[in-house]
Order: structure tokens, then sequence, then C-alpha cells
């Protein structure tokens, strides 16, 4: 079955550390991984796409095929971060996008 | 360039009684889909387009019904309402891929 996991439904820092936001899939063939974002009182949209391979707002994430996982990660977090983040593989074969539970990431000042 | 557009954006129902939700998009996209989105839950595909005149179920369609008559309208109807139905409803569309452009929700609750 796909399957989509965002094990940590808060994460809570202090501006300037680090983050990590964990994704673990579970998909059939080779999905197509994205991050989005909503931050308060927005609509959604696309933060980056792992084939782009890009840095969107500082953040960055690898995937790892072996382990199954797409982490987004920012070294420096800062306030503005704060919002909702949402890991979702594609399937092309289905032209379905899935989308993890989501992980609210609030950064202190 | 609206972008996509979702009307209502609030709507108080009472059981048993219906109501369509209509999205429109003004980028000529194919795609169309609606989710709900629900706290714990993330966003969950209810039914989504792969072009005019088509519909396809996603992960929860039970309860809902979708059209897609004209190529820039998406429209979600609720036959007969229930109070687990409330939740916020996002339409989106694409050209194809992941690459999603969502409305801003219309948060629907049922008495």
């Amino acid at each position: 079955a796909q399957r989509v996991t965002q094990p940590e439904k808060l994460l809570s820092v202090f501006k300037g550390a680090p983050v990590e936001l964990k994704c673990n899939y579970s998909y059939s063939g080779s999905p197509e991984l994205f991050w989005y974002v909503q931050y308060s009182r927005q609509r959604l949209q696309l933060l980056l796409r792992h084939i782009s391979r890009e840095s969107i707002k500082g953040f960055t994430a690898d995937l790892n095929k072996g382990e199954t996982s797409f982490h987004l990660k920012k070294p420096f977090a800062q306030e503005e971060d704060s919002a909702m983040y949402y890991c979702a593989p594609f399937s092309g074969g289905y032209n379905k996008l899935i989308f993890g539970a989501g992980t609210r990431l609030a950064v202190h000042p | 360039n609206a972008g996509v557009t979702q009307t209502p954006k609030f709507r108080v129902l009472k059981t048993g009684q219906s109501m369509t939700l209509l999205c429109a998009q003004d980028m000529n996209h194919e795609y169309m889909y609606w989710y709900r989105q629900d706290p714990g839950m993330g966003l969950r595909l209810i039914h989504y387009s792969v072009g005019e005149g088509t519909t396809a179920k996603g992960e929860v369609p039970d309860g809902y019904n979708v059209s897609r008559l004209k190529k820039q309208n998406f429209l979600l109807g609720l036959e007969s309402a229930a109070p687990s139905q409330t939740s916020v409803y996002f339409c989106a569309s694409s050209l194809g891929g992941g690459s999603l452009f969502f409305g801003e929700g219309s948060r629907l609750t049922v008495l």
C-alpha cells in the first residue's frame, strides 16, 4: 500500500537552530517527492521537489531511496519559517499527489 | 490571473442538506483535485479529474460526487451532509505531475 509518514506532529525550535522535518514513504515504483508548505492564513504552496535538487528559502531535501526517506532540512531556522509542512509523493501512474499528515514547525525568537 | 478560486469560502449546513462547492481555474490546467484537510490527518484526496469530462476516486470518496463538465471548473457535491464531513476543503489544479496550485480553501461545518 502507498503510504507516507511524517512522524512529528510538532517541531519546536529556537531561531538559528538547525531543523530537520522527517518524511518516510512506502510506495511502489519510483515516485516523485515534493514538500509543500502552508503559512498561517495562506494557501498551500509548493516548497520544493526532489528532481530539481534546489534550495528554496534555505531548505533542502535529499531523496534517500535506500531508506525511502525525503527529509527536509534547514541549517538555521528563522521565525518566518513557522508553518505547516507536508511531504507528498506523486504517483505518475495514477496522477495523484498523496500528502502526509504534516508537521507543524514553530520557530521561537 | 486569479489562479484557483473556490466558492463559497464558508458554509454551515444542517445534517441531511445538500450543497455544491465550485472550483474554477484560469490557467488552462488539465488536472484538478479536491482534498479535505482535517487536524492530524493532513490532506486527503477525495476525487480528481485528469481532463474535461473525466473524474476518478481518491482516498476518501464516499459521500461526495464530482463533475468536470468544463475544463476550467470542478464541482464537489455533498448530497446529504453529515457531521463527519465538517472540514476544510481544498481544490487544486496542475498541468500534470506533482506541482499543484491550490485554492484558498472552503470551510464547511455540518451541524
